[in-house]
């Protein structure tokens, strides 16, 4: 089975740092990576996703995420983050290998952007 | 084009009400999800939908039901609702069937629907 595991469930930083987001996955087949964006009282938006090739992968909003398959890791990186950033981020799969699109989520980081 | 649209936003029920969530896409996505969201739980997918006649359980299944008549509507009902289903529910879609690689499973999100059952 596939997991999902969010390292921080929640994440405060002031505007202008730098911030990670953690995500390991656990899977014994391929997956497809994404991060989703949850703002407040909205529903989730794609932020950036991996599928193949180069392990950088950039994504909406100066984001960026790079996919470790060693360490199964696809830790979520802005350099300079803003108060608009403010949201809840998740970290999903799916397998290379479905036909049903079905994602398997972690549990969520919130980031909240102190001025 | 309005994406993935869900109705209502909001609604409290009673202990063994019924109800349906409404959900419905205008982008002619062959699949649909229902997923529940809870504090500190992340998503947890509920049924979903591959085509039009075709639905199967997901994860959290027990006291719910879909049906999907046609491609763009998949409601989910709850029979007899009980406190535990109190929660966000967010309708998905997605373009995974049609082998275009590079969107391939990416979901597009309704803005969702909150629940409480008291």
């Amino acid at each position: 089975a596939q997991s999902v595991t969010q390292l921080d469930s929640q994440v405060p930083v002031f505007e202008e740092a730098p911030v990670e987001l953690r995500c390991n996955y656990s899977s014994s087949v391929s997956v497809y990576l994404f991060w989703y964006v949850q703002y407040p009282n909205q529903g989730l938006q794609l932020l950036l996703k991996y599928l193949s090739g180069s392990t950088l992968v950039k994504g909406i909003n100066g984001f960026e995420a790079e996919f470790n398959k060693s360490q199964t890791s696809f830790h979520l990186r802005k350099p300079s983050v803003h108060i608009s950033d403010t949201a809840e981020y998740f970290c999903a799969v799916s397998l290379i290998s479905s036909n049903t699109g079905k994602l398997i989520f972690g549990q969520g980081t919130t980031l909240q952007v102190k001025p | 084009n309005a994406g993935v649209t869900q109705t209502p936003k909001f609604r409290i029920l009673k202990i063994g009400q019924s109800m349906t969530l409404q959900c419905a896409q205008d982008m002619n996505h062959n699949y649909m999800y229902w997923y529940r969201q809870d504090p500190g739980m992340g998503l947890k997918l509920i049924y979903y939908s591959v085509g039009a006649g075709i639905t199967d359980k997901g994860e959290v299944p027990n006291g719910y039901n879909v049906s999907r008549s046609t491609t763009e509507d998949f409601p989910l009902r709850l029979e007899l609702a009980a406190p535990s289903q109190t929660s966000v529910y967010f309708c998905a879609s997605s373009d995974a069937g049609t082998r275009v690689f590079s969107s391939y499973n990416e979901q597009f999100f309704g803005p969702g629907t909150r629940l409480t059952v008291l």
